[in-house]
């Protein structure tokens, strides 16, 4: 069945240093893919997407790129602030369903 | 900016007990979906639907699953006989432009 991968499941670094992350998914037919930060307590919040016609997106601090060849898509967080800190899931859709990644802890400390 | 939102936030139901999650999506979307999520696992797919009907599940949508759309804002999940493995958060979501947003989920405890 459909499968994506995330790494790392965590990631500490500093304020002001950048954090990746990065995941695999198994479909070729997946088109669209989200990422979400939820903080505890709260529903997935989505922050920024990629289509797979594109390979790359920028919003402000947060870029996606997309390599569909090797069925890869990462997230970059730059300048991170201590309000980043959650946990960070990727997702593939092929259908309409989300598959999500099995997440990501983000901790960025002062 | 239009949410979604959910009801209750909490919900404790004793093994064997019916519940009923409620949703009430985006006004304008047309696609409405339910997932899980168990305590620090991923976020699990369970069901779409869309015009009135299932458009997909999944195998953890069982027959003790239901959903049903009453009127035309809210959207339920139906457990018709917990398990103590229901205990999870479930969240609703709708969507709109191909971007899914989520409601801040309900915390069912089957005890």
């Amino acid at each position: 069945g459909e499968n994506v991968e995330q790494h790392p499941s965590t990631l500490s670094v500093q304020e002001g240093d950048s954090a990746v992350i990065k995941c695999t998914y198994s479909d070729s037919a997946s088109n669209y893919f989200p990422w979400y930060k939820q903080e505890l307590g709260k529903g997935p919040q989505l922050i920024i997407d990629i289509r797979s016609n594109v390979g790359e997106k920028k919003d402000q601090r947060i870029a996606v790129t997309l390599n569909k060849t090797a069925k890869h898509f990462s997230l970059h967080i730059t300048e991170t602030q201590p309000e980043d800190s959650a946990v960070y899931f990727c997702a593939a859709v092929g259908t309409d369903k989300l598959i999500f990644g099995t997440g990501t802890r983000l901790q960025v400390f002062p | 900016e239009p949410e979604v939102t959910q009801t209750p936030s909490h919900q404790v139901t004793q093994m064997g007990q019916e519940v009923i999650l409620r949703c009430v999506p985006i006004s304008n979307h047309l696609y409405f979906y339910w997932y899980r999520q168990i305590l620090g696992q991923k976020v699990e797919f369970l069901v779409s639907f869309y015009n009135n009907e299932i458009s997909e599940k999944s195998e953890i949508f069982d027959d003790q699953f239901s959903v049903e759309r009453p009127d035309g804002s809210n959207f339920t999940l139906k457990i018709r006989s917990t398990k103590l493995e229901d205990s999870a958060m479930y969240f609703c979501a709708s969507e709109g432009s191909g971007e899914q947003f989520f409601g801040p989920g309900t915390r069912l405890t089957v005890l």
